[in-house]
């Protein structure tokens, strides 16, 4: 099955700070590489996602990147703000169209 | 559009007492759903994919007799837990996509949060 994996676990920026979030993956039948952000007792929202015939996508202060030959992904933020603080996770799709997701990776922004 | 909704948000019972957890999608229709659990502080773990009209798909290490789901029409799976113990005390949430195909965004319902005394 799709092994994945997260890093980092942690991350603590300074507001303003750029962060990055990366992803590895080993089904290289994976077409579909998704972030999420959950924030404490919600559900995951989905914030950008990509596709694997695009090397990168963005989205205002977001933007995704992947190396398909690689196997892995990144979520980049820039111009972090404390309400971006939560849970980041990756979660490329799985064969039968279910997610399969990364430990997640805890991003505090300080004012 | 693509909204998936989740009820009950909260329960708290007794150990023993079955559970329903119901997931619907109200402006779409979805043959397929998927049932996620999360423990504190962890991930999010797949339980199961609900199939329309069919038995649902159990991951390994999941008792399908203790979780039983069904998805008797293209708009509800429902996800019973029976006998429930305090270890099954968990963050369970449902998604479904417009259509299932691996690189579809999947919409989560807002997660039921399970408490077993």
């Amino acid at each position: 099955g799709e092994n994945v994996e997260q890093h980092p676990s942690t991350l603590s920026v300074q507001e303003g700070d750029s962060a990055v979030i990366k992803c590895t993956y080993s089904d290289s039948a994976s077409n579909y590489f998704p972030w999420y952000k959950q924030e404490l007792g919600k559900r995951p929202q989905l914030i950008i996602d990509i596709r694997s015939n695009v090397g990168e996508k963005k989205d205002q202060r977001i933007a995704v990147t992947l190396n398909k030959t690689a196997k892995h992904f990144s979520l980049h933020i820039t111009e972090t703000q404390p309400e971006d603080s939560a849970v980041y996770f990756c979660a490329p799709g799985g064969s039968q169209g279910n997610l399969i997701f990364g430990k997640g990776t805890k991003l505090s922004v300080k004012p | 559009g693509a909204v998936v909704s989740q009820h009950p948000s909260r329960v708290i019972c007794k150990s023993g007492t079955s559970v329903k957890i119901e997931c619907r999608s109200l402006d779409f229709q979805a043959t397929t759903m998927f049932w996620y659990r999360q423990f504190p502080k962890q991930s999010l773990m797949l339980m199961a994919t609900s199939n329309e009209g069919s038995k649902a798909t159990y991951e390994q290490g999941v008792e399908k007799d203790k979780f039983l789901i069904n998805h008797a029409s293209l708009t509800l799976s429902t996800l019973t837990v029976t006998s429930a113990h305090p270890e099954d005390s968990s963050f369970y949430i449902c998604s479904a996509s417009l259509q299932i195909r691996q690189d579809q965004p999947q919409h989560f319902g807002d997660g039921t949060r399970l408490s077993i005394l």
